[in-house]
């Protein structure tokens, strides 16, 4: 089976522009979720969609939104980006409730 | 508070000896998993082993087995016959509900040759 995969692979923003990052789950899963990585924050977790419902949400403000599609695809939103949010996102996908998430490689955001 | 505690920001080991991360979590539930992530210089997370929290049996995959202790809260992993591409930072996470995975900060470890 394919692993998870994330587009685009990297990117370069100026403050106040949006983004939306993708992100194609391993196939038959149902659940996506998505995290933060910053070297002064770690890993924090934003958000996981199950069958096109946000099912969980982390404590990120509403400039943060997602999306997840019937097909099970799910895509992530930062809209009036500021430099903080410079940082690497990872997607991950599980079959399941409590099932081992498997990573995508990444997407890397950098906010000029 | 879910919180999860590693000990131990850097470590180092010989090519072929035994090292043991340290991960300690906080959790008032009596039911959730709990996982070994490593993180290589590509940045690609990736499991190296996962413990259910009502097994009590620890659990092993080829060199790598976890102690877990329960009650002390406690879940740390050992790496046997250690390898340069082990060479990695090493996350401990858990999650209770869903699939939020709550992650410690990372140890980073070294292996020498």
């Amino acid at each position: 089976k394919a692993g998870v995969t994330q587009t685009p692979r990297y990117l370069i923003k100026t403050r106040g522009q949006q983004v939306t990052l993708s992100c194609s789950p391993i196939s038959g899963h149902r659940s996506v979720s998505w995290y933060q990585q910053t070297p002064g924050q770690g890993l924090q977790f934003l958000f996981e969609y199950f069958s096109e419902t946000q099912r969980n949400k982390g404590n990120f403000p509403g400039r943060f939104s997602g999306r997840q599609f019937s097909n099970s695809r799910s895509e992530m939103n930062v809209s009036t980006l500021e430099l903080g949010d410079s940082a690497l996102y990872l997607c991950a996908s599980a079959q399941a409730s409590q099932e081992t998430q498997y990573f995508g490689p990444g997407t890397r955001l950098l906010v000029l | 508070a879910q919180t999860v505690t590693q000990s131990q920001p850097e470590m180092s080991v010989q090519e072929a000896e035994t090292v043991t991360l340290s991960c300690t979590y906080d959790t008032s539930e009596n039911n959730y998993y709990l996982f070994w992530y490593k993180q290589p210089p590509s940045r690609q997370m990736i499991l190296v082993i996962r413990q259910e929290a009502y097994k009590q049996q620890n659990a092993t995959e080829n060199r790598f087995s976890v102690n877990f202790q329960k009650a002390a809260k406690s879940f740390s992993l050992k790496i046997s016959d250690s390898q340069l591409g082990d060479t990695a930072m090493y996350f401990c996470a858990f999650t209770e509900y869903g699939n939020k995975l709550v992650f410690g900060a990372g140890t980073i470890l070294r292996v020498k040759s």
